[in-house]
């Protein structure tokens, strides 16, 4: 048990659909990350929040709108995804941004879009 | 730019000590970790160096070089289910906080 929880943990959909990741933390922590791990291709930062507000974005297209309403929630908006977009999409927690000794990673949602 | 390299592959044998190196080229840099993953799993944290030295945590172990852009992580006393991939990860402070990933080690533990 990791304490953060994805759903849904596989997702089709195609590229003129709108969907949702969420994720769910039960740490107490006020950082929350989403990365993105596609095959054979190292681990990818998306976006941080760090107590409700973003404190990154590395260059997502805009086709990802992240969503944080507070420090235990995190969303991932997709629309308009392309097929390149299909990834193993995984949701981090850690006590605070600036002290990332912890952080707890999600099992993950595996996208397919076609 | 900001580049991290690791060797792709390394094979070791139960019992022994295996040594991951992780080079890393960043401006602004705030932190490496190393993070541990299993296939089809989530990577699992395991240490975070912001200072020279050396940091120990049982069988695991984690030096970093600001000056020469160096990591290694020391494994000691090898287990089978240490085989998985090792993720080097540098957090530099440009513009805002960035994180980047090197794409990893796999470890092969053999009997």
């Amino acid at each position: 048990e990791t304490g953060v929880t994805q759903t849904p943990r596989h997702l089709v959909m195609g590229m003129t659909n709108k969907k949702s990741l969420k994720c769910e933390q039960h740490l107490g922590h006020n950082a929350m990350y989403w990365y993105k791990q596609s095959a054979k291709k190292p681990l990818e930062l998306m976006f941080v929040y760090n107590f409700k507000e973003q404190t990154e974005n590395n260059s997502v297209p805009s086709r990802f709108s992240p969503e944080c309403p507070n420090s235990s929630h995190l969303f991932l908006h997709l629309h308009t995804l392309q097929p390149e977009d299909s990834a193993l999409y995984l949701c981090a927690s850690s006590p605070h941004r600036d002290r990332q000794e912890t952080q707890y990673f999600g099992p993950g949602t595996r996208l397919l879009v076609l | 730019g900001q580049n991290i390299d690791q060797p792709t592959e390394m094979t070791a044998t139960e019992g022994a000590i295996v040594q991951i190196n992780c080079t890393y080229q960043t401006s602004g840099f705030n932190g490496l970790f190393w993070y541990q993953q299993h296939a089809g799993e989530a990577p699992t944290f395991l240490s975070y160096n912001v200072l020279d030295g050396l940091e120990e945590k049982g069988r695991f172990s984690s030096f970093l070089s600001r000056s020469k852009g160096y990591s290694y992580l020391l494994l000691k006393e090898l287990q089978m289910k240490d085989s998985a991939s090792y993720l080097c990860a540098v957090r530099a402070l440009g513009g805002g906080f960035k994180t980047i990933f090197g794409a990893g080690t796999r470890l092969f533990v053999k009997a």
